[in-house]
């Protein structure tokens, strides 16, 4: 099946822990994305990479790290866990170029990983 | 950057009609989505305008009027599987910006 997908579905884990979660797509697409779900259901972006190479990165804590070992994979290591991370992240990916034409490139999303901090 | 704003919470009932409005305000305009989510499901692409008129597709419709900074979502038929959150978002040069969603519940 072509899709994004993402490990784990469900994550839970104590405060002060230091969690990874990993996300792979197998479109072909140039850029990966990371964005946060919270309890009010607001999507944010966090991270944006395009062929390994970080564009985005929004005001995110530098407890989250994003590595791209190349531009299918994009995962996401979270260190100190607290209890305001719990949310749900979802990766995702598009053939997303920087050129005016951007707009019409879709976002292909994976199933979402669920994190609760107790 | 953006500013984006759609209702909340939306009511409507099994085989009527329901548009869910949506205002931006963004700095660089490439075009307007719309997602629909699930509860506990990731967001999938509906629609994009990136001119002005309304675009159909089967029983859902998608409105842009960008010197209003307006679009609106039209579900037509609606079926109780509609009930979802759908989202409004824009694209600046990089990643989507989502409004906050609208929650929709069809009733019977």
């Amino acid at each position: 099946d072509t899709a994004v997908s993402q490990t784990p579905k469900y994550l839970v884990t104590q405060m002060g822990n230091d969690k990874s979660i990993k996300c792979e797509q197998n479109l072909g697409h140039d850029t990966m994305y990371w964005y946060k779900q919270d309890s009010k259901k607001f999507l944010k972006i966090m991270f944006s990479y395009n062929n390994k190479e970080l564009i985005i990165n929004e005001t995110v804590p530098n407890r989250f790290s994003p590595k791209s070992p190349d531009k299918a994979h994009l995962n996401l290591h979270i260190n100190s866990l607290e209890l305001g991370d719990s949310a749900v992240y979802f990766c995702a990916s598009s053939a997303l170029n920087r050129g005016p034409s951007s707009g019409a490139n879709v976002l292909t999303f994976g199933a979402g990983s669920r994190l609760t901090v107790l | 950057g953006q500013n984006i704003d759609q209702p909340t919470e939306m009511t409507a009932t099994e085989g009527a009609i329901v548009q869910i409005n949506c205002t931006y305000q963004t700095s660089g305009f490439n075009g307007l989505f719309w997602y629909q989510q699930h509860a506990g499901e990731a967001p999938t692409f509906l629609s994009y305008n990136v001119l002005d008129g309304l675009e159909e597709k089967g029983r859902f419709s998608s409105f842009l009027s960008r010197s209003k900074g307006y679009s609106y979502l039209l579900l037509k038929e609606l079926q109780m599987k509609d009930s979802a959150s759908y989202l409004c978002a824009v694209p600046p040069n990089t990643p989507l910006v989502f409004g906050k969603g609208t929650r929709l519940s069809v009733i019977a």
